[in-house]
Protein backbone atom coordinates (compact mmCIF):
# COMPACT_ATOMS: atom_id res chain seq x y z
CA UNK A 1 0.00 0.00 0.00
CA UNK A 2 0.96 3.65 -0.13
CA UNK A 3 0.90 4.58 3.58
CA UNK A 4 2.36 3.07 6.53
CA UNK A 5 0.61 0.31 7.80
CA UNK A 6 0.27 -1.50 11.20
CA UNK A 7 -0.71 -4.68 12.61
CA UNK A 8 -3.05 -5.98 14.54
CA UNK A 9 -5.03 -3.08 14.70
CA UNK A 10 -5.83 -4.59 18.05
CA UNK A 11 -4.83 -6.72 20.43
CA UNK A 12 -5.88 -7.98 23.71
CA UNK A 13 -3.23 -9.40 25.78
CA UNK A 14 -3.44 -11.36 29.57
CA UNK A 15 -1.09 -9.93 31.80
CA UNK A 16 2.28 -11.56 32.03
CA UNK A 17 2.05 -12.28 28.04
CA UNK A 18 4.70 -11.04 25.59
CA UNK A 19 3.22 -9.00 22.74
CA UNK A 20 4.64 -8.16 19.05
CA UNK A 21 3.85 -5.01 16.56
CA UNK A 22 4.34 -4.95 13.62
CA UNK A 23 5.16 -1.41 11.53
CA UNK A 24 5.53 -1.14 7.64
CA UNK A 25 6.96 1.80 6.99
CA UNK A 26 6.65 3.64 3.45
CA UNK A 27 9.12 2.06 0.93
CA UNK A 28 12.21 4.05 0.57
CA UNK A 29 11.42 5.63 3.73
CA UNK A 30 14.99 6.08 5.74
CA UNK A 31 13.71 7.01 9.36
CA UNK A 32 11.01 5.12 11.16
CA UNK A 33 9.72 6.17 14.82
CA UNK A 34 7.32 4.12 17.57
CA UNK A 35 5.78 6.90 19.83
CA UNK A 36 2.73 5.53 22.61
CA UNK A 37 0.02 7.12 22.95
CA UNK A 38 -1.94 6.88 26.42
CA UNK A 39 -5.60 7.82 25.87
CA UNK A 40 -6.62 11.71 25.92
CA UNK A 41 -2.86 12.23 25.61
CA UNK A 42 -0.36 13.01 22.97
CA UNK A 43 1.81 10.75 21.50
CA UNK A 44 5.03 9.99 23.59
CA UNK A 45 8.08 9.39 21.96
CA UNK A 46 10.00 5.90 22.23
CA UNK A 47 12.26 4.99 19.73
CA UNK A 48 14.15 6.09 16.30
CA UNK A 49 15.80 4.39 13.50
CA UNK A 50 17.61 5.57 10.59
CA UNK A 51 17.51 2.85 7.94
CA UNK A 52 18.67 -0.40 10.85
CA UNK A 53 20.42 1.41 13.27
CA UNK A 54 18.23 2.36 15.90
CA UNK A 55 19.96 5.85 16.93
CA UNK A 56 17.60 6.85 20.06
CA UNK A 57 15.68 4.43 22.82
CA UNK A 58 15.74 7.36 25.15
CA UNK A 59 12.01 6.80 25.34
CA UNK A 60 11.43 3.14 25.89
CA UNK A 61 9.78 2.84 29.78
CA UNK A 62 11.80 -0.68 30.54
CA UNK A 63 13.38 -3.05 29.36
CA UNK A 64 10.68 -5.01 28.78
CA UNK A 65 10.23 -2.79 25.70
CA UNK A 66 12.58 -3.51 22.47
CA UNK A 67 12.59 -3.15 19.41
CA UNK A 68 14.02 -4.12 15.71
CA UNK A 69 14.46 -3.09 11.91
CA UNK A 70 17.05 -5.86 11.02
CA UNK A 71 16.44 -4.82 6.80
CA UNK A 72 16.06 -0.82 7.24
CA UNK A 73 12.54 -1.68 6.28
CA UNK A 74 9.91 -3.35 8.72
CA UNK A 75 10.26 -2.83 12.28
CA UNK A 76 8.64 -4.57 15.65
CA UNK A 77 8.23 -3.31 19.05
CA UNK A 78 7.79 -6.18 21.36
CA UNK A 79 6.86 -5.74 24.55
CA UNK A 80 7.33 -9.10 26.90
CA UNK A 81 5.62 -9.84 30.43
CA UNK A 82 2.78 -6.94 29.35
CA UNK A 83 1.70 -4.90 32.39
CA UNK A 84 -1.91 -3.01 32.56
CA UNK A 85 0.53 0.41 32.23
CA UNK A 86 1.40 -0.84 28.87
CA UNK A 87 -1.92 -0.29 27.67
CA UNK A 88 -2.19 2.45 24.75
CA UNK A 89 -2.25 2.84 20.87
CA UNK A 90 1.36 2.34 19.77
CA UNK A 91 2.35 4.54 16.70
CA UNK A 92 4.65 4.31 14.16
CA UNK A 93 5.81 7.13 11.87
CA UNK A 94 8.45 7.08 8.78
CA UNK A 95 10.11 9.78 6.89
CA UNK A 96 11.88 9.86 3.64
CA UNK A 97 15.01 11.34 5.71
CA UNK A 98 15.20 13.08 8.56
CA UNK A 99 12.02 14.27 10.04
CA UNK A 100 13.12 17.82 10.63
CA UNK A 101 13.35 18.05 6.82
CA UNK A 102 10.74 16.12 5.81
CA UNK A 103 7.28 14.92 6.61
CA UNK A 104 6.18 11.88 8.59
CA UNK A 105 3.85 9.35 7.93
CA UNK A 106 1.21 7.79 10.60
CA UNK A 107 -0.17 4.79 10.83
CA UNK A 108 -3.69 3.97 11.90
CA UNK A 109 -1.58 2.14 15.10
CA UNK A 110 -1.83 -1.04 17.12
CA UNK A 111 -4.07 -0.30 20.55
CA UNK A 112 -2.90 -2.68 22.79
CA UNK A 113 -5.50 -3.68 25.97
CA UNK A 114 -4.08 -5.77 28.90
CA UNK A 115 -6.36 -7.44 31.16
CA UNK B 1 14.39 19.69 27.41
CA UNK B 2 11.93 20.01 24.63
CA UNK B 3 8.78 20.51 25.36
CA UNK B 4 5.02 21.38 24.32
CA UNK B 5 2.41 23.01 25.85
CA UNK B 6 -1.24 23.21 23.90
CA UNK B 7 -4.78 24.50 25.09
CA UNK B 8 -6.99 21.91 26.88
CA UNK B 9 -10.16 21.04 25.38
CA UNK B 10 -12.11 20.18 24.40
CA UNK B 11 -13.60 23.15 22.23
CA UNK B 12 -16.77 22.99 21.03
CA UNK B 13 -17.84 25.70 18.55
CA UNK B 14 -20.40 26.48 16.06
CA UNK B 15 -20.28 26.18 12.08
CA UNK B 16 -18.77 29.41 11.21
CA UNK B 17 -17.09 30.50 14.39
CA UNK B 18 -13.13 31.48 14.78
CA UNK B 19 -10.79 29.31 16.03
CA UNK B 20 -7.95 29.57 18.17
CA UNK B 21 -5.58 26.87 19.69
CA UNK B 22 -2.76 27.97 21.83
CA UNK B 23 0.41 26.31 21.60
CA UNK B 24 3.75 27.64 23.46
CA UNK B 25 7.15 25.71 23.40
CA UNK B 26 10.37 25.54 25.26
CA UNK B 27 13.31 24.01 23.37
CA UNK B 28 17.15 25.16 23.05
CA UNK B 29 18.11 25.97 19.12
CA UNK B 30 15.48 26.51 16.22
CA UNK B 31 13.04 23.80 16.89
CA UNK B 32 10.87 23.12 13.57
CA UNK B 33 7.02 23.48 14.54
CA UNK B 34 4.43 21.40 13.63
CA UNK B 35 0.30 21.23 14.03
CA UNK B 36 -0.83 17.55 13.10
CA UNK B 37 -4.88 16.19 13.08
CA UNK B 38 -6.51 13.13 13.67
CA UNK B 39 -9.50 12.36 12.29
CA UNK B 40 -11.80 10.01 14.06
CA UNK B 41 -10.67 6.42 12.94
CA UNK B 42 -7.60 8.00 11.32
CA UNK B 43 -3.91 8.12 12.07
CA UNK B 44 -2.41 11.18 12.90
CA UNK B 45 -1.71 13.88 9.55
CA UNK B 46 0.38 16.92 9.40
CA UNK B 47 -1.63 19.94 8.54
CA UNK B 48 1.23 22.63 8.66
CA UNK B 49 4.53 23.22 9.85
CA UNK B 50 6.66 26.33 9.65
CA UNK B 51 10.54 25.58 10.38
CA UNK B 52 12.12 29.21 11.00
CA UNK B 53 10.58 32.43 13.06
CA UNK B 54 8.35 34.43 11.38
CA UNK B 55 7.01 31.48 9.01
CA UNK B 56 3.35 30.80 8.36
CA UNK B 57 2.21 27.59 8.10
CA UNK B 58 -1.06 26.89 5.84
CA UNK B 59 -3.19 24.72 4.97
CA UNK B 60 -7.17 24.24 4.55
CA UNK B 61 -7.39 27.07 5.90
CA UNK B 62 -5.78 26.76 9.06
CA UNK B 63 -2.85 29.30 9.93
CA UNK B 64 -0.07 29.59 12.32
CA UNK B 65 2.97 31.91 13.32
CA UNK B 66 6.29 30.58 14.21
CA UNK B 67 6.65 33.37 16.85
CA UNK B 68 9.48 33.34 18.28
CA UNK B 69 9.85 36.11 20.77
CA UNK B 70 6.57 34.61 22.61
CA UNK B 71 7.67 30.49 21.78
CA UNK B 72 4.22 29.80 20.29
CA UNK B 73 3.20 28.17 17.72
CA UNK B 74 -1.06 29.02 18.10
CA UNK B 75 -3.28 27.62 15.25
CA UNK B 76 -6.11 29.62 13.68
CA UNK B 77 -8.95 29.40 11.41
CA UNK B 78 -11.70 31.91 10.43
CA UNK B 79 -14.46 29.98 9.69
CA UNK B 80 -14.60 26.35 10.95
CA UNK B 81 -16.90 23.32 9.28
CA UNK B 82 -18.06 20.22 11.11
CA UNK B 83 -15.50 18.21 9.12
CA UNK B 84 -12.88 19.94 11.21
CA UNK B 85 -14.20 18.22 13.80
CA UNK B 86 -11.18 16.52 15.43
CA UNK B 87 -7.76 15.84 17.59
CA UNK B 88 -5.29 18.86 16.86
CA UNK B 89 -1.45 18.21 18.52
CA UNK B 90 0.87 21.01 18.22
CA UNK B 91 4.45 19.36 18.07
CA UNK B 92 8.30 20.30 17.85
CA UNK B 93 10.80 18.89 16.36
CA UNK B 94 14.24 19.56 17.82
CA UNK B 95 16.21 16.18 17.22
CA UNK B 96 13.37 14.31 18.08
CA UNK B 97 9.80 14.79 17.52
CA UNK B 98 7.74 16.11 21.07
CA UNK B 99 3.51 16.57 21.53
CA UNK B 100 1.61 18.46 23.22
CA UNK B 101 -1.61 16.77 24.91
CA UNK B 102 -4.08 17.49 22.05
CA UNK B 103 -7.00 19.70 22.01
CA UNK B 104 -10.24 18.06 20.73
CA UNK B 105 -12.28 20.45 18.54
CA UNK B 106 -16.17 19.73 17.89
CA UNK B 107 -17.89 21.97 15.62
CA UNK B 108 -21.52 21.65 15.77
CA UNK B 109 -24.11 22.47 12.54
Amino acid sequence: GAGVSQSPRYKVAKRGQDVALRCDPISGHVSLFWYQQALGQGPEFLTYFQNEAQLDKSGLPSDRFFAERPEGSVSTLKIQRTQQEDSAVYLCASSLMSWGDTEAFFGQGTRLTVV
Amino acid sequence: GNSVTQMEGPVTLSEEAFLTINCTYTATGYPSLFWYVQYPGEGLQLLLKATKADDKGSNKGFEATYRKETTSFHLEKGSVQVSDSAVYFCALFNNDMRFGAGTRLTVKP
